[in-house]
């Protein structure tokens, strides 16, 4: 079965990095777009990019343009997610998902179960 | 970028009722829209794809309409699972996607 299993939650300091990783099974890795999505506390979702890990190309809104790098290694089938210069605003749920611009049935959505990433000085 | 405006942001409703979400796009998006649900710790799920196609497994009282910039979603009548949040997702624009703001449905 598809599974989406993402690393642990982080604790940071202002002007620090984080890199989460999410490790895809149960499908053809490069088969697919993986998207990260984050959530701050009693906030909505909000969408930050989207990676292909077939080509490793990625799309970034603009809001995060020069912070937010997405990788993967296809070794692994893992993805990754690196935010740069975090400030408290980031304090968040990440999570990787696949399948939410499915525009056929029977394409399943899957997520991650999310990491908690906590800026404070 | 394309703006989703959701309403309303919150509501108060009882079982059985029927209930109707808005988005409304910045501008035209076809039919690229999905509807999530989410419960309080949980990850999101999908309810509605291509705007008013009913994902697999969910129950027939959820519905979707719409096209163009103005979407809903209805759940016919409020059953005691549905009190979550709901946000709409339009994928129109290439490889940039935005959520709505998200619908709190309580219990009245």
């Amino acid at each position: 079965q598809v599974q989406l299993v993402q690393s642990g939650a982080e604790v940071k300091k202002p002007g620090a990095s984080v890199k989460v990783s999410c490790k895809a099974s149960g499908y053809t890795f490069t088969g697919h777009f993986l998207h990260w999505v984050r959530q701050a506390p009693g906030q909505g979702l909000e969408w930050m990019g989207r990676i292909n890990p077939n080509s490793g190309g990625s799309n970034y809104e603009q809001k995060f343009q020069g912070r937010v790098t997405m990788t993967r290694d296809t070794s692994i089938s893992t993805a990754y997610m690196e935010l740069s210069r975090l400030t408290s605003d980031d304090t968040a749920v990440y999570y990787c998902a696949r399948g939410l611009t499915a525009m056929t049935l029977g394409e399943e959505d899957y997520w991650g179960q999310g990491t908690l990433v906590s800026v404070s000085s | 970028d394309i703006q989703m405006t959701q309403s309303p942001s919150a509501m108060s409703a009882s079982v059985g009722d029927r209930i109707t979400i808005t988005c409304r796009a910045s501008q035209g998006i076809s039919n690229y829209l999905a509807w999530f649900q989410q419960k309080p710790g949980k990850v999101p799920k999908r309810l509605i794809f291509a705007a008013s196609r009913l994902h697999s497994g969910v129950p027939s009282r959820f519905s979707g309409s719409g096209s163009g910039t103005e979407f809903s979603l209805t759940i016919s009548s409020l059953q005691p699972e549905d009190f979550a949040t709901y946000y709409c997702l339009q994928h129109s624009t290439y490889a940039l996607l935005t959520f709505g703001g998200g619908t709190k449905v309580e219990i009245k």
